[in-house]
């Protein structure tokens, strides 16, 4: 969705390095969530925030941070990276005015950790 | 744990024909199904919904089953084409404000 913009596509960074991936939207939506994807998985929450200065953890929170710096604006980081975290990584957003989490995706971040 | 998950992973069908997409969950507390539609290099979009008050609901070309005794639900598409290849997806929630969780996906390969 062309709403939710995810920088950068592609990256490939090496193990021990900080890294963070950029999302915004301009959908207007309060709520924004980092995925990640991996081959043969279904998606697996990291982080979500219902708003500015609102973050929660996800089901695989652990090696990850986030920031909430604008309404439209969360980023992702991996402070320290490794190898195990190689994978599709998605933005998502959701208005909570739907009542339910129908969710708005991102086109994805591919990450490669050497 | 209670989880949301797929019969088949691939699913290969003629174009034209109709294509059906299952999907077993087992939180009987669910309310709230979504069915996305994943294309290659993008991410997952939103095809169709259900509540749990209903057993059944249609879009265009898409029909959304949904059978609570046996906890299924299951994706209709008619006359399927080439465009429809992707990696579908079926998403279960429970209560407003609760994550949604996400089965791996079953690829759909449309054969001309």
């Amino acid at each position: 969705d062309a709403d939710v913009t995810q920088t950068p596509r592609n990256r490939i960074t090496k193990t021990g390095k900080r890294i963070m991936l950029e999302c915004s939207q301009t959908k207007g939506h309060d709520r924004m969530y980092w995925y990640r994807q991996d081959p043969g998985l279904g998606l697996r929450l990291i982080y979500y925030s219902f708003d500015v200065k609102d973050i929660n953890k996800g089901e695989i929170s652990d090696g990850y941070s986030v920031s909430r710096q604008a309404q439209a604006k969360f980023s992702l980081s991996l402070e320290s990276a490794i190898p195990n975290q190689t994978a599709l990584y998605f933005c998502a957003t959701s208005d909570r005015s739907s009542g339910r989490e129908k969710l708005f995706f991102g086109s994805g971040t591919q990450l490669s950790v050497l | 744990g209670e989880s949301v998950g797929l019969h088949l992973p691939t699913l290969s069908v003629q174009e034209g024909d109709n294509s059906i997409i299952n999907c077993a969950y087992s939180n009987s507390a669910s309310d709230y199904f979504i069915w996305y539609k994943q294309e290659s290099g993008k991410g997952p979009q939103f095809i169709i919904d259900i509540r749990s008050n209903m057993d059944k609901r249609q879009g265009q070309r898409v029909t959304v089953l949904l059978n609570k005794t046996v906890k299924h639900l299951s994706l209709q598409i008619a006359a399927t084409q080439p465009g429809d290849s992707a990696v579908y997806f079926c998403a279960e929630n429970r209560d407003a404000g609760n994550m949604l969780t996400f089965g791996g996906g079953t690829r759909l390969m449309v054969k001309p």
